[in-house]
Parts: C-alpha cells; structure tokens; sequence
C-alpha cells in the first residue's frame, strides 16, 4: 500500500444530502491534494493544502468544502451535489507542495443519484 | 495551454506480447516526466519518472523514453502479464506560481487477455 488511505471506499448519496470524504496519510508528508477523476478524463486538481493551510483552489463548486486540520487528515465536505459529481475522488500527499513523489489513496468512487 | 496527450486511449494485447504507449506533451518549462500505473479501483503508483537529461529508465519490464527535443515520451511493456492489465497515466511536473505542478494526461487503458 501507499501509505495513504481514504474512507468511504465506496458512496451512493441524494442529492439533497451531506457527508464527507477522509484522507489520512501515514509517511510524514506537508502537503495533501484532492483530485476528481471522471471517465476518459484526466486527473482535475480540486485542492491543495501545504502545512495545513489551502493553496490551491482551482475554482472548484462551493459544494465541495475541504478541511484539514492537521497536516495527516484532510476531508471533502460534500453537501447538495450534482449527478455530474459523481466521480471518483482521489486524495495524495507528497514531502512538500510539489516537491517530491505524489502518494495516491485508493480513492473514493462517488455516485449522486 | 500546458497539455498531455496520450494515445491510444485503450488497447488489447495477448499475454506475452510487447506493447508501447505514446505521450506527447506541450509543458513549459518541463520539470520532469512521469508514468503513473492505476489498477482498477485504485489510485496511480509511479512506476518511473525521468529529467530533461535523461532519455531512458527501467522498472523490471517496463521502460520508458523521453525525447525532450520533440516533447515525446513512450512506455514500453515487454512480455505482458495479466496483472498488467491497467490504466498509464503520463503526467507531466511544469514549475508553475512557486511551485511544482503536475500535468495529467488522460490515460491509456491496458487489457491483457490470455
């Protein structure tokens, strides 16, 4: 394994509901990353956090809300999603923003019925 | 426009057989190259990652190329097992706003058939 783990593996959620993805990382990285990744798409930047603190926003819906309140847990707050979200959702951390491998989790498979 | 493109999007080969996967790239100014291995339910492993000054690197069987000149880098798989049977992914790191940042291409789906 990567040393980077993700809960729940698998999500089914209306689309008027609430709930959150967890990322946590055991290698003693700084900088955690969000990705979505749809079919025959390439992997989409959502966040980045660097030392707890948000980087990167690459202009992502309010809807997705992350979190992270320490530099080994981060979290994707989900609330009012769209069937066009469902995704799979892919969290990684590296030694320091850029610097370094990215570790992939194994993902969250999101569907918004 | 910083791109990765990468062909073919899927492709079918029997086991034992050699394949080779495309990357073309327009990523300025290029930090490195990686290929990314992502099994189904997964997320990518890296399986090499070369600099500007390199144009080879193996992993067991997998070798990969990287002509800077032309922005192109291949992947090479010899005597395919089943369990190569994946997604390659060809991302690309760019030094972007003070930091490293990666370029994802879109993959290509592998399938090895017995």
């Amino acid at each position: 394994e990567t040393g980077v783990t993700q809960t729940p593996r698998h999500l089914v959620m209306g689309m008027t509901n609430k709930k959150s993805l967890k990322c946590e990382q055991h290698l003693g990285h700084n900088a955690m990353y969000w990705y979505k990744q749809s079919a025959k798409k390439p992997l989409e930047l959502m966040f980045v956090y660097n030392f707890k603190e948000q980087t990167e926003n690459n202009s992502v819906p309010s809807r997705f809300s992350p979190e992270c309140p320490n530099s080994s847990h981060l979290f994707l707050h989900l609330h009012t999603l769209q069937p066009e979200d469902s995704a799979l959702y892919l969290c990684a951390s590296s030694q320091g923003q850029g610097a370094g491998e990215q570790y992939f989790g194994p993902g969250t498979r999101l569907t918004v019925t | 426009k910083n791109q990765v493109e990468q062909s073919p999007q899927s492709l079918i080969i029997l086991e034992g057989k050699n394949c080779t996967l495309q990357c073309n790239y327009t990523v300025s100014p290029f930090s490195n190259l990686r290929w990314y291995k992502q099994d189904t339910g997964r997320g990518p492993v890296s399986l090499t990652i070369m600099t500007f000054s390199e144009n080879t690197k193996s992993n067991g069987r997998y070798t990969a190329t990287l002509d800077a000149d032309t922005k192109q880098s291949s992947l090479h798989i010899t005597a395919s097992q089943l369990s190569d049977s994946a997604s390659y992914i060809c991302v690309v790191t760019s030094f972007s706003g003070g930091y490293n940042k990666l370029i994802f291409g879109a993959g290509t789906r592998l399938a090895v058939h017995p």
